[in-house]
């Protein structure tokens, strides 16, 4: 078992480019989270997919933020335009049923914005 | 408003002095507390979940404890390997955001 991976580990992108982070869940799992984490709020839930589909979205930023699950083994954050304030770390979880369990996470992808 | 948090933010150990960290939750309807290990560079790694007061969960030299008001995760005779940052996280009952998380503490053992 791979684990969650996420691509890239690093990217660094100048202001106003658009960003796309990569997941691939654990094969099983039917559910996938997106995080960010920053030392001033910790880590937040931006946006949750059930069996491909969005669940809850309201921890998204704004709508320059989007996410995508086109099928079980893959997902897609992407920030457009980016802005230096996006700067964080970008994890992906995923795990079974409810939320009674404990979720995997990826290694994350850290996100700088200049 | 529903809130966890966590405390101290920072804690340094001689290697073997046993200690704690704390978790306290205000919440409407805890559905399950649960805590992480994070070590630098990497994704949050599961170590328990507790459901309701008076449950304990053990793992080699850790210990997590559950009230209605706060969890413990108790540390004996810790190691330089078990420096992380701990996190604990709740899911609260009727909430659509699954878990919400703490802002941690930052252990470090030291030899």
């Amino acid at each position: 078992d791979a684990g969650v991976i996420q691509s890239p580990r690093h990217e660094v992108t100048e202001m106003g480019q658009e960003v796309t982070l990569r997941c691939k869940p654990i094969s099983g799992h039917d559910y996938l989270f997106w995080y960010r984490q920053t030392m001033m709020r910790g880590l937040e839930l931006l946006i949750y997919f059930n069996n491909n589909v969005p669940i809850d979205d309201s921890g998204m930023p704004e709508d320059r933020f989007s996410a995508k699950m086109p099928n079980a083994s893959f997902s897609t954050l992407k920030i457009q335009p980016s802005e230096p304030r996006d700067s964080a770390v970008y994890f992906c979880a995923s795990g079974k049923g409810g939320a009674n369990y404990g979720y995997t996470f990826g290694s994350g992808t850290r996100l700088t914005v200049v | 408003e529903d809130q966890v948090t966590q405390s101290p933010e920072a804690l340094r150990l001689q290697e073997g002095e046993s200690s704690s960290l704390n978790c306290s939750y205000t919440v409407s309807g805890l559905r399950g507390l649960f805590w992480y290990r994070q070590d630098p560079g990497k994704g949050p790694e599961f170590l328990f979940t507790l459901y309701s007061a008076g449950e304990e969960k053990e793992k080699e030299r850790l210990k997590a404890t559950l009230t209605k008001k706060e969890s413990f995760l108790h540390i004996t005779a810790p190691k330089p390997e078990d420096s992380a940052t701990y996190l604990c996280a709740v899911k609260i009952a009727g909430s659509a955001r699954q878990l919400t998380f703490g802002s941690g503490t930052q252990l470090t053992v030291l030899p």
